[in-house]
């Protein structure tokens, strides 16, 4: 079965840029027409979407993070990574990447990796 | 975009029934049958409970049942348990192809 394992950097320095990196084994990326999204959850708060993107590359992103966000996918690593710039406080939060199926829901999703922003 | 609203909490006997609404418009919950809920214990991943409004994967208890009509869905537990205490959580597919999710609802059990 598909499983889902984010790795990166735990610690950023504010205004420089987040990078996150999910690995998915059990199964190729490439099979299937999935979407893959990046949603974050705050400590304490609810959970908020990204973006996502499809293996062809195409890619859709959460209005309010659009400018500073930049998702990517390497088929050869069976990776998707999730690129934010220009990072403030507000950005530290658990980080989760998931697989988006074809019936617009999350499943599985990554235990997630919780990155800190601060000097 | 905005979050869907959820109510903070809602709590139950064991063996009572409880729902959770998740109110959008009809750009995201009214627009589509593309909403889903997923069940968050404190420190885990959340995990898929119900998709496409009111289908439950493989492995999701009966006790729970999803529905929508207009603008609001819906999540009831049944049967509550102490085991269905947890954060719940909507979301929903967009007009503009994006995801929104909602709140957030804690659910405790008396």
């Amino acid at each position: 079965q598909v499983q889902l394992q984010e790795s990166g950097p735990r610690l950023v320095k504010p205004s420089q840029t987040l990078s996150l990196t999910c690995t998915v084994s059990g199964g190729s990326i490439s099979s299937g027409s999935y979407y893959w999204s990046w949603i974050r959850q705050p400590a304490g708060k609810g959970l908020e979407w990204i973006g996502r993107i499809h293996i062809s590359g195409s890619t859709n992103y959460n209005p309010s993070l659009k400018s500073r966000v930049t998702i990517s996918v390497d088929m050869s690593k069976n990776q998707i990574s999730l690129k934010l710039n220009s990072v403030t406080a507000a950005d530290t939060a658990v980080y989760y990447c998931a697989r988006d199926r074809i019936t617009l829901s999350f499943d599985p999703w990554g235990q997630g990796t919780l990155v800190t922003v601060s000097s | 975009q905005s979050a869907l609203t959820q109510p903070a909490s809602v709590s139950g006997s064991p063996g009572q029934s409880i729902t959770i609404s998740c109110t959008g418009t009809s750009s995201d919950v009214g627009a589509y049958d593309y909403v889903s809920w997923y069940q968050q214990y404190p420190g885990k991943a959340p995990k898929l409970m119900i998709y496409e409004v009111t289908t439950r994967p493989s492995g999701v208890s009966n006790r729970f049942s999803g529905s929508k009509s207009g603008n609001t869905a819906s999540l009831t537990i049944s049967g509550l348990q102490a085991e269905d205490e947890a954060d719940y959580y909507c979301s929903s597919y967009t007009r503009s192809s994006t995801r929104v999710f909602g709140g957030g609802t804690k659910v405790t059990v008396l």
